[in-house]
């Protein structure tokens, strides 16, 4: 099965704008991966913020948004919070098959 | 509300197996059911997929030939049948509503 890769950390600044990326081992992420984005705080289940490249589910707060972009999935986060320190996970489909991202740590410092 | 709970986990030895169940609520049980798991540690991994009328099984290659998916509409319930189990199935199993929503896991011990 495809590997899919993620930054494994990155660092923002309280309210300042960080884009986590998700590749493919296959080839370019497109729509008909329908790439998924996961927050997981420690001690709790991931939530669900990014459905279908950019769909937004009922919680997911203004300040993130996904995207193609070059290439690979992406997830920014526009105006950090404290609280968005987190592990963020992608996940792409293939024909009914998932594979999620390698996962990436965002601290907000 | 959307309410998924997980049951059914537990210390199990090497080559035992194990029924996970998961008891969904608040939605119309139609959608594509999930379970996901995470080692101690670790990230995410996608294990096996149902749609909504059992069609179409999906498996991860880690799992392959070893676990079981299954559901019943009636009941609106996610079933995982895990046999052959090995020390790296160590994690906690979560049930997932069509990637969207998450139950809180169950923690599966592998371990004689």
């Amino acid at each position: 099965q495809a590997v899919v890769t993620q930054e494994p950390s990155l660092t923002v600044s309280p309210g300042g704008t960080v884009t986590l990326t998700c590749g493919s081992g296959s080839g370019p992420v497109t729509s008909g991966h329908y790439p998924y984005w996961f927050q997981q705080k420690p001690g709790q289940a991931p939530r669900t913020l990014i459905y279908d490249t950019t769909k937004k589910h009922s919680w997911t707060p203004a300040r993130f948004s996904g995207s193609l972009l070059g290439g690979k999935a992406a997830l920014t986060l526009s105006g950090a919070q404290p609280e968005d320190e987190a592990d963020y996970y992608c996940l792409l489909s293939y024909s009914g098959f998932h594979v999620f991202g390698t996962g990436t740590k965002v601290t907000v410092l | 509300e959307v309410r998924l709970v997980e049951s059914g986990g537990g210390l199990v030895k090497p080559g035992g197996s194990l029924r996970l169940s998961c008891a969904a609520s608040g939605f119309t049980f139609i959608y594509t059911m999930n379970w996901v798991r995470q080692a101690p540690g670790k990230g995410l991994e996608w294990v096996s997929s149902i749609t909504s009328t059992s069609d179409y099984k999906y498996y991860a290659d880690s799992v392959k030939g070893r676990f079981t998916i299954s559901r019943d509409n009636a009941k609106n319930s996610l079933y995982l049948q895990m046999n052959s189990l090995r020390a790296e199935d160590t994690a906690v199993y979560y049930c997932v509503r069509d990637v969207l929503d998450w139950g809180q896991g169950t923690l599966v011990t592998v371990s004689s």
